[in-house]
């Protein structure tokens, strides 16, 4: 079984502040997506990342793929109140189909 | 284009009662996946249904069961609801066999709340 553990749980910052959320696992993945998700709405890509060390930038989101396919971040520079939400890391295994293992989920509080 | 729907949006039902949940995937798009998400255990995936033929089943018992018709369009059904269904139940296209790198587009989910 794939598991992913995203770091922290919880997170509460002030306007303006960095961050960086965490995605770890001891399994190797093919892809990995990160999601943001708002009261009463489903999740919503981010991005997809798919080579190990790849770097992708979002705006003020950056996006890491660990070298080993195991582990991924996302760095929030100078965040906003709309940025607040459920971010949800994904990971794509080698299975027939297209089943997604997602973490726990970090929720992200941006106080103005 | 229009994107995922699901209906109901909310839905209240009482313990052993059954209950089925619909999804329309974007137009074009024949895989749907079905993911619960609760507060304890995040979202975890039921199954997934690709030409009317299921490709993908996780870890829940046999109360819970699917089906995907001719138009991609995907129902699922709870039967002898407890308690601890209550959860929002998310539906999930994708075109063919893109999710792992193109990701999922997920509906806005039913709620459901078993008392």
């Amino acid at each position: 079984t794939q598991l992913l553990e995203q770091s922290p749980q919880f997170l509460s910052i002030q306007e303006g502040e960095n961050l960086t959320v965490y995605c770890n696992s001891s399994s190797v993945f093919s892809s990995l997506q990160w999601y943001r998700q708002e009261p009463g709405e489903g999740p919503v890509l981010l991005v997809t990342v798919v080579t190990g060390g790849e770097v992708k930038k979002l705006k003020r989101l950056t996006f890491q793929f660990g070298d080993a396919r195991k582990d991924s971040s996302l760095h929030i520079t100078a965040a906003q109140p709309g940025d607040t939400g459920l971010y949800l890391c994904a990971g794509g295994g080698h299975n027939a189909g297209n089943m997604l293992t997602f973490g726990g989920g970090t929720r992200l509080m941006v106080k103005p | 284009k229009a994107g995922v729907t699901q209906t109901p949006r909310y839905l209240i039902k009482t313990r052993g009662q059954q209950v089925t949940l619909s999804c329309s995937p974007i137009s074009g798009h024949r895989s749907v996946s079905w993911y619960q998400q609760t507060p304890g255990q995040g979202l975890q995936f039921l199954f997934e249904y690709f030409s009317e033929t299921q490709r993908n089943k996780g870890n829940f018992p046999g109360r819970f069961s699917g089906r995907q018709f001719s138009n991609s369009r995907s129902e699922m059904n709870v039967s002898t609801l407890e308690l601890g269904d209550s959860a929002l139940y998310l539906c999930a296209s994708s075109l063919e066999m893109r999710a792992p790198v193109a990701g999922y587009t997920f509906g806005s989910g039913t709620r459901l709340t078993v008392v």
